[in-house]
């Protein structure tokens, strides 16, 4: 079965950090590139990062540049998102989702169940 | 960044309904459009790619059309398991960027 599995989410005070987890099963996943999504409490979706299947190419939202990092690593079938300086307007459920195989023209055809990050004092 | 507006943000329809959501973009963004179907505490599911491609698995009630900047998802049929919020999402920037959503609700 195809799936992603996210994990690491929580509560963490303003200013802190957070890495979240995504793993990957069902697919060959060194083939795929990745994105993270997010989304507020009773709010729409916003896009936060894209890697590419080899970590060559690596794009933000403007909202989180210089302050996350995604990362992968394919070995371990594994998507990574390390948040620093964490505001409260981060506070979200975080997905990780697969972007179709023939390019990201076609969407995001997997996503995983998301995991919850709460910043508050 | 490219922007995507939806409309309308809210409707309420019953089953059997026809169903149209639009989403503008403010450039042209060719067919690089997808739409995704969200129920509440769910994660996003595509419905469409590419502008009008019908993803695997999805009821050919569901269809999308445009190019350039304005498009539309199109339910034929509402059936009750289609009440849920929909996005639309550009991929022609790499900045990726999704409508504000439209919920349907029964009326």
């Amino acid at each position: 079965e195809v799936q992603l599995v996210e994990s690491g989410g929580g509560l963490v005070q303003p200013g802190g950090s957070l890495r979240l987890s995504c793993a990957a099963s069902g697919f060959t996943f060194s083939s795929c590139s990745m994105n993270w999504v997010r989304q507020a409490p009773g709010k729409g979706l916003e896009w936060v990062s894209y890697i590419s299947s080899g970590s060559s190419t690596i794009y933000y939202a403007g909202s989180v540049k210089g302050r996350f990092t995604i990362s992968r690593d394919n070995a371990k079938n594994s998507l990574y998102l390390q948040m620093n300086s964490l505001r409260d307007e981060d506070t979200a459920v975080y997905y990780c989702a697969r972007v179709a195989a023939a390019g990201t023209r076609y969407g995001m055809d997997v996503w995983g169940q998301g995991t919850t990050v709460t910043v508050s004092s | 960044d490219i922007q995507m507006t939806q409309s309308p943000s809210s409707l309420s329809a019953s089953v059997g309904d026809r169903v149209t959501i639009t989403c503008r973009a403010s450039q042209s963004i060719s067919s690089y459009l997808s739409w995704y179907q969200q129920k509440p505490g769910k994660a996003p599911k595509l419905l469409i790619y590419a502008a009008s491609s019908l993803q695997s698995g999805v009821p050919s009630r569901f269809s999308g059309s445009g190019s350039g900047t304005d498009f539309t998802l199109t339910i034929s049929s509402l059936q009750p398991e289609d009440f849920a919020a929909y996005y639309c999402q550009q991929s022609y920037s790499a900045l990726l960027t999704f409508g504000g959503g439209t919920k349907v609700e029964i009326k």
